[in-house]
């Protein structure tokens, strides 16, 4: 069975500061692995993806993520936050039959003026 | 457009009652979900139906059941609501093959 682990709870950087939100996953065969955000009182948007071509994906607002496989990790980045980056990002792996994604416990990310 | 969308956006109901929440997609999907999100923010599916069949049930009680009229509408209706079953319920989509889940705004119940 696969699983999602999103280190950091909670997320606090400065305005301009580098972002960067963990995830590590677990899955015996190679994973599709996304990373949501959800802004306060919104549903779910889907950031970016990696569906086994390049390992460096790149995502809306400025935000990335790279593949590890030694490391099993997913991480979300971005150079420079900004204010309305503050919200929930979730970390999902997608399951072999393709129907079923499994969520990390979320993140919050804080962006300080 | 709104691509997925959910109502009632907000549920408050007192225990023991019976309640459905509707959801509809306009994107042509073939696939529907229903997630429930607790109050720690915790996001885990709960049904997923395929062109109308229901392909998964994780391990959801029996008070609750899914009815899916078409494959553009997934509907969820819950007998008995219990204080537990306070949550945001977000349903989303999917066409077969292409992975991506679209969500919809989601429904706040609230049961008192």
């Amino acid at each position: 069975a696969q699983s999602v682990t999103q280190l950091g709870s909670h997320v606090s950087v400065s305005e301009g500061a580098l972002v960067l939100l963990r995830c590590n996953y677990s899955s015996s065969v190679p994973p599709y692995l996304f990373w949501y955000v959800q802004y306060p009182n919104q549903g779910l948007q889907l950031l970016l993806k990696y569906t086994s071509a390049a390992t460096l994906v790149k995502g809306i607002n400025g935000f990335e993520a790279e593949f590890k496989k030694s490391e099993t990790s997913f991480h979300l980045t971005k150079p420079s936050a900004h204010m309305s980056d503050a919200a929930e990002y979730f970390c999902a792996v997608l399951n072999n039959a393709g129907n079923m994604l499994t969520f990390g416990g979320g993140t919050r990310l804080m962006v300080k003026p | 457009d709104t691509a997925v969308s959910q109502t009632p956006k907000y549920l408050v109901t007192q225990m023991g009652n019976d309640k459905s929440i509707k959801c509809e997609q306009n994107l042509g999907h073939d696939t529907m979900y229903w997630y429930k999100q607790d109050s720690k923010k915790f996001l885990k599916i709960m049904f997923s139906y395929n062109n109308k069949e229901l392909i998964i049930n994780e391990t959801v009680p029996n008070r609750f059941s899914p009815k899916s009229p078409d494959k553009a509408h997934l509907n969820l209706h819950i007998n008995s609501l219990e204080l537990g079953d306070s949550a945001v319920y977000f349903c989303a989509s999917s066409q077969e093959g292409s992975y991506e889940q679209y969500f919809g705004p989601g429904t706040r119940l609230t049961v008192t």
